[in-house]
């Protein structure tokens, strides 16, 4: 089945760019969804088709993808940015059709 | 405004059954594609299974871990979605989210607060 790989945790200093990847076998392929969910929350769409945001989603985030490895990016971090962050492919040849990342934790130092 | 409202949580012994609903409001329901998506306590999102439009084929796929135990099923009239959960697992502990799915490939674009189901002896 496929498999997206995201880093467990990434750090960043407020106003600075905070980037998380998600990796997966031929990447660019796929639509890639990236979510946000804070502590006891539900989660909230950020970028969908690789780079569109959503209504009411602020500039500061935009998304890529190429080659093998999908990015969200996150400029001039705030602290409210903090929470966790999963990728989503559509895979017709998975068992589970939809796969998540693991997610990635950011923390804003 | 887009409103999801799960109910229908609790505690449950393995092997034993629970429906959860989820109300609908502020969309069209009738012509949406819907999904369920758990959460186990402090791990990764997973999704469980989809039901498309009733004009669309009302098709509902499943995710390998739920097939044969989980019915996804849908009631326009009342805009409501159903996860019909037997033979639960321990595995199955999760907190359950009904969203909205936007077609193919689908993402989520709207999620409810979830529903916590623990199962347990």
């Amino acid at each position: 089945s496929y498999v997206l790989t995201q880093p467990p945790s990434v750090s960043v200093a407020p106003g600075k760019t905070a980037r998380i990847t998600c990796g997966g076998n031929n990447i660019r392929s796929k639509s890639v969804h990236w979510y946000q969910q804070k502590p006891g929350q539900a989660p909230v769409l950020v970028i969908y088709d690789d780079s569109d945001r959503p209504s009411g989603i602020p500039e500061r985030f935009s998304g890529s993808n190429s080659g093998n490895t999908a990015t969200l990016t996150i400029s001039r971090v705030e602290a409210g940015d903090e929470a966790d962050y999963y990728c989503q492919v559509w895979d017709s040849s998975s068992d589970h059709y939809v796969v998540f990342g693991g997610g990635t934790k950011l923390t804003v130092l | 405004e887009v409103q999801l409202v799960e109910s229908g949580g609790g505690l449950v012994k393995p092997g034993g059954s629970l429906r959860l609903s989820c109300a609908a409001s502020g969309f069209t329901f009738s012509v949406a594609w819907m999904s369920w998506v758990r959460q186990a306590p402090g791990k990764g999102l997973e999704w469980v299974g989809r039901i498309k439009s009733k004009t669309e084929g009302g098709t509902i796929d499943y995710a390998a871990p739920v097939k044969d135990r989980f019915t996804i099923s849908r009631d326009d009239s009342k805009n409501t979605l159903y996860l019909q959960m037997n033979s639960l697992k321990t595995e199955d502990t999760a907190v359950y989210y009904c969203t909205t799915d936007s077609g193919s490939p689908p993402y989520f674009d709207y999620w409810g607060q979830g529903a916590l189901v623990t199962v347990s002896s």
